[in-house]
């Protein structure tokens, strides 16, 4: 069946660092990958998407790119902010369906520090 | 807009007991979705019901019902409450098949089974 491996958390960075969270997945046929965002106690929130091969979803300084040859939706930022901490979730739904029916990676807990 | 709406918020049980976790959306989506979050697991599917009157196993259905009563709400009961079931659950909805929006989630419930 269809997976997402996202890193090894936690993720902790100061103030105007870099960004990169992997995810690797394996699917059949086309699906569509997104990052999703969980603010301490509240639900996900899409942070971006990217539904065919080389696209870049790109939101709010946050960008990945859909690589298909390296099954992989890599999270980057340039300089990150305290306002970043949060939950960050790799996910796919299968080509051709509605996107909810969602394949979740573990997560990955980011704390950023003034 | 009130989005995806889930009730209750924190729920304690007795192993054994039953509940009914409530979710509506006003937003005119066929689909919906019940997922489970625990650590290190990222979340889950647990039902689906891609259309109104409709509803399909997910992932991890074992333990749980649900119930599509109208196209805004969908339930998920647990008949008898068991310590496992002890996680945070959302509900999400989506655009229905062939229409690709993004899943909105709910504020979640948190369920502690003792």
């Amino acid at each position: 069946g269809d997976s997402v491996t996202q890193m090894e958390g936690p993720v902790t960075l100061s103030e105007e660092a870099f960004l990169t969270i992997n995810c690797t997945y394996t699917a059949t046929g086309y699906p569509s990958l997104f990052w999703y965002v969980q603010y301490p106690g509240e639900g996900l929130q899409l942070l971006l998407k990217a539904t065919k091969a080389d696209d870049k979803g790109s939101n709010k300084g946050f960008e990945a790119t859909y690589r298909k040859e390296t099954t992989s939706f890599h999270l980057e930022k340039g300089s990150v902010q305290v306002s970043d901490s949060a939950v960050y979730f790799c996910a796919l739904s299968p080509g051709g369906t509605s996107y909810g029916k969602l394949t979740f990676g573990q997560g990955t807990i980011l704390t950023v520090h003034p | 807009n009130a989005g995806v709406t889930q009730t209750p918020k924190f729920q304690v049980l007795k192993t054994g007991q039953s509940m009914t976790l409530q979710c509506a959306q006003d937003m005119n989506h066929n689909s919906m979705y019940w997922y489970r979050q625990d650590p290190g697991m990222g979340l889950r599917l647990i039902y689906y019901s891609a259309s109104e009157g409709t509803t399909d196993k997910g992932e991890v259905p074992n333990g749980y019902n649900v119930s599509r009563l109208n196209k805004r709400e969908f339930s998920l009961r647990l008949e008898s409450a068991a310590p496992s079931q002890t996680s945070v659950y959302f509900c999400a909805s989506s655009g229905g098949h062939g229409v690709n929006t993004e899943a909105f989630f709910g504020q979640g419930t948190r369920l502690t089974v003792v």
